[in-house]
């Protein structure tokens, strides 16, 4: 089993709905739990983290975290043509751990 | 933007070569990473340091090695390229300590061994 696992897509999305993407992990100790978008051929940059149970809004973006489930996801609302890229989900069990990647969802949004 | 650089930014070089990849940092990080990343697919982290001589293998098994002399400095050697070794290599640093960690990445360098 990975570590950090994810759908990996396509995720078909048209212009202006919402993507709902999911990442489950196995390490109960984890702890820190980020979100990167990569383009094709470009380095991953971070979209936001997530530290406590709930949700995390920043502009269009949402995270949700579930330890009890262990289960982190995202949420991109009014889906831009922009959005289409690949979403890392990154796990790291304590602060100043190594960052485990999960093998990353690609998204389209379509116009 | 994030202080992260990676050089070169393209190399195509012939089987048996040493090959010696850059990657620098201004932000002061304690966390250095090399990532390879073929196209389409995930990132394997294949070394980590936690800080000047502080080095240790990532998950991924590679025959590059690296070195962590100095802060700011990461350099990823291969000493004799194979055309396996074809793949993208993406430096990253992150802050050691309490708070979160999120890793900043370098542009990449996107190797072709011939």
């Amino acid at each position: 089993q990975k570590e950090v696992e994810q759908n990996s897509g396509p995720l078909s999305v048209p212009e202006g709905a919402i993507a709902s993407l999911n990442c489950t992990y196995s390490d109960r100790g984890s702890q820190s739990f980020f979100w990167y978008r990569q383009y094709s051929g470009k380095s991953p940059e971070l979209i936001m983290f997530i530290y406590s149970n709930g949700d995390k809004e920043d502009g269009r973006f949402t995270a949700q975290l579930n330890k009890a489930s262990q289960y982190v996801s995202l949420l991109i609302r009014d889906s831009q043509p922009s959005d289409s890229a690949t979403y890392l989900c990154a796990v790291s069990k304590a602060a100043g751990n190594k960052l485990t990647f999960g093998g990353g969802t690609r998204v389209l949004v379509k116009p | 933007e994030a202080d992260i650089y990676q050089t070169p930014r393209y190399l195509v070089i012939g089987t048996g070569k040493k090959i010696t990849l850059e990657c620098s940092q201004t932000m002061g990080h304690d966390k250095m990473y090399w990532y390879q990343q073929d196209p389409g697919m995930e990132l394997h982290l294949i070394h980590y340091s936690y800080g000047v001589n502080s080095t240790e293998k990532g998950d991924l098994s590679s025959e590059s090695t690296v070195s962590r002399i100095r802060t700011e400095h990461f350099p990823l050697t291969l000493e004799s390229a194979r055309p396996s070794h074809t793949s993208q290599y993406l430096c990253a640093s992150s802050e050691f300590g309490a708070g979160h960690t999120e890793a900043f990445f370098g542009q990449g360098t996107r190797l072709t061994v011939v």
